[in-house]
């Protein structure tokens, strides 16, 4: 079945380090790719996505380049900032099917 | 993108006691889900709620324990039933948003079962 690999965490950084938090996945087409934040005590928020090979999706300074070739969706930010301390999700989903996340990496930043 | 509000955003409850969570959608929607989120796990995919229909329950959720009701297109409610202690999770609503393959996530409502 299809299914999400992400890079385990936790990953503690200092502020404006780059950050990448790897994402494979596995399925028998090509899927709709997305990473998902969770803030602290909140509900998930949509970072960004991509719907096929070679799709970036960019969003508050956050980046991720839909790879067909490695079936990868890598986020990365060059320049990481406190309040962007939070659990992250990549997931993927095909047509109205649905959503297959990854287990998620916790990331900190440290002043 | 769509606005979901949950209510409660979060309660204590006792072992044996039920709890009702609502979720309410700004706008209408065919298909509602209800996902749990484990302390420190990722999300599971608890059921997908149809307006019109009995709700359809993924692999090791039953109605018995997880009562859903639809009763429009904005509305859903997921009931935990008898609750034990390893019921103590997030339960987050989700809806498609304007493209089909575009999930939003409510606020999520947090549940300590003691």
């Amino acid at each position: 079945g299809d299914s999400v690999t992400q890079m385990e965490g936790p990953v503690t950084l200092s502020e404006e380090a780059f950050l990448t938090i790897n994402c494979t996945y596995t399925a028998t087409g090509y899927p709709s790719l997305f990473w998902y934040v969770q803030y602290p005590g909140e509900g998930l928020q949509l970072l960004l996505k991509a719907t096929k090979a070679d799709d970036k999706g960019s969003n508050k300074g956050f980046e991720a380049t839909y790879r067909k070739e490695t079936t990868s969706f890598h986020l990365e930010k060059g320049s990481v900032q406190v309040s962007d301390s939070a659990v992250y999700f990549c997931a993927l989903i095909f047509g109205n099917e649905k959503l297959t996340f990854g287990t998620g990496t916790r990331l900190t930043i440290i002043p | 993108s769509a606005v979901i509000s949950q209510k409660p955003s979060r309660d204590i409850c006792q072992r044996g006691t039920s709890l009702t969570i609502q979720c309410q959608v700004d706008s209408q929607v065919t298909m509602m889900f209800w996902y749990r989120q484990q302390p420190g796990q990722s999300l599971t995919l608890i059921a997908t709620a149809n307006q019109g229909s009995e709700a359809t329950y993924e692999s090791g959720f039953v109605i018995d324990k997880f009562p859903i009701s639809r009763p429009n297109l904005t509305f859903s409610t997921l009931t935990v039933s008898n609750m034990s202690p390893e019921d103590s999770s997030i339960y987050l609503c989700s809806v498609y948003g304007d493209n089909s393959y575009e999930q939003y996530f409510g606020p999520g409502t947090r549940l300590t079962v003691t």
